[in-house]
């Protein structure tokens, strides 16, 4: 079992439509948890990140955390074509004093006009 | 834009040979991490330098090496080059290895090509 776990999907929406966008994990020593944003061909940008239970929201998006579940979600309102990139979850915990990230696949999200 | 910058973008490289990867981070920003994007994955972690020195690793073997520089500039080094490593190469830079709460900002990521 891989230690974050992501459908790759695709993803096809209408635009306006609310997205969802879920992660599980299995390691209880992820601390911090982030969403990236991944366009074609680039670096992944940071989206959202977190670090306890609960909702955080930043405009259109909604980042969530149910660490008693071990599981994560993003929502994106009135989604838009824009939006249509590749989204990872990204977790952190701490071993061997390296603050490393380990990702999920990736969902791959298109916006349709 | 995050203000790290990547060369080359893109490289072709044929197996068995050796190359190195540059990576210039944000100024002020002591620590760098790079990961490995294969095709249709997420990002995997290879190792992480703080002040010059490796902070941790992940599970990539010694053929892969990395050296940070006192003006926020890194290297990855990979010798004996596979097909397998064929991927995009990543760096991200961070202000700070001793908090976990520390923002990574990534590059635009190298592209290599092994054949």
């Amino acid at each position: 079992q891989k230690e974050v776990e992501q459908d790759p999907g695709p993803l096809s929406v209408p635009e306006g439509a609310i997205v969802s966008l879920n992660c599980t994990y299995s390691n209880s020593a992820f601390q911090y948890f982030m969403w990236y944003r991944q366009y074609s061909r680039k670096g992944p940008e940071l989206l959202m990140y977190t670090y306890s239970s609960g909702n955080k929201e930043d405009g259109r998006f909604t980042a969530q955390v149910d660490k008693s579940s071990k599981y994560i979600s993003l929502f994106i309102r009135d989604s838009q074509p824009s939006d249509s990139a590749t989204y990872l979850c990204a977790m952190m915990g701490s071993g061997a004093g390296s603050y490393q990230l380990t990702f999920g696949k990736g969902t791959k999200l298109s916006v349709i006009p | 834009e995050t203000g790290v910058t990547q060369s080359p973008t893109h490289l072709i490289k044929t197996r068995g040979q050796q190359v190195t990867l540059r990576c210039s981070s944000q100024s002020g920003h002591n620590t760098v991490s790079w990961y490995q994007q294969a095709l249709g994955q997420g990002p995997q972690f290879i190792f992480q330098y703080y002040r010059e020195e490796e902070n941790g690793r992940g599970n990539f073997p010694p053929r892969f090496s990395g050296l940070q520089f006192p003006n926020y500039s890194s290297e990855l080094n990979v010798n004996a080059l596979e097909l397998d490593d064929s991927a995009l190469y990543l760096c991200a830079s961070s202000l700070d290895a001793t908090s976990y709460q520390e923002t990574q900002y990534f590059g635009p990521g190298t592209r290599l090509l092994v054949l």
